[in-house]
């Protein structure tokens, strides 16, 4: 365990249905942030919160939509996906440097 | 927007040999960080580096930042198996949102 914990890890899902990820942290970190990991891209920054204000949204979407309730949880609710969009989506989060990556949730659209 | 270039995208070498790899930037970078991915994980923050022309080993890798802090290298000596994976490079930026290289993926034949 990394001290950030995503879940699911795995997540098969239909274009038209919605889902949510999950990650908690417990490191006392202010900062959160989601990436996505395809495999022949380098990894993307998606969303960045900062005790729990959204301070960056890296033209995302509008099928994203981040959540932060509190400075140890973060959701990236899901819907009508596309299959471009399977991939590793990795939370992290941070203090000063140094970011501490969660293990992903490996998401499949079909 | 803002870039780091990673080369090379892949490199095989033999268990012994050495290994490095080389992060540019066409804009001076605030700090870079080094980040390993071991296949089917996720990324782990190796270190940061901040001053011009600062070295830092950690055990057998050694991690430099260029004088004019527009490049940065990683050099492992005498690779070892357990050295496999994909390490990364990303741009601290000046607001903390980290922008990674596409990464250098090493394989190393026993």
């Amino acid at each position: 365990e990394t001290g950030v914990t995503q879940t699911p890890r795995h997540l098969v899902m239909g274009m038209t249905n919605k889902k949510s990820l999950k990650c908690e942290q417990h490191l006392g970190h202010n900062a959160m942030y989601w990436y996505k990991q395809s495999a022949k891209k380098p990894l993307e920054l998606m969303f960045v919160y900062n005790f729990k204000e959204q301070t960056e949204n890296n033209s995302v979407p509008s099928r994203f939509s981040p959540e932060c309730p509190n400075s140890s949880h973060l959701f990236l609710h899901l819907h009508t996906l596309q299959p471009e969009d399977s991939a590793l989506y990795l939370c992290a989060s941070s203090q000063e440097w140094g970011y501490t990556f969660g293990s992903g949730t490996r998401l499949t659209v079909v | 927007g803002q870039q780091v270039m990673q080369i090379p995208q892949y490199q095989h070498v033999q268990e012994g040999e050495d290994f490095t790899t080389y992060c540019n930037s066409s804009t001076t970078l605030s700090n870079i960080q080094w980040y390993k991915q071991r296949p089917g994980g996720h990324p782990v923050f190796l270190i940061q580096l901040v001053k011009s022309g600062e070295v830092k080993k950690q055990k057998r890798l050694t991690f430099q930042f260029g004088e004019a802090k527009k490049n940065s290298s990683l050099h492992i000596t005498a690779t070892q198996t357990t050295d496999v994976g994909t390490y990364f490079c990303a741009d601290g930026g000046s607001q903390g949102n980290l922008i990674f290289g596409k990464g250098t993926k090493l394989s190393v034949k026993p």
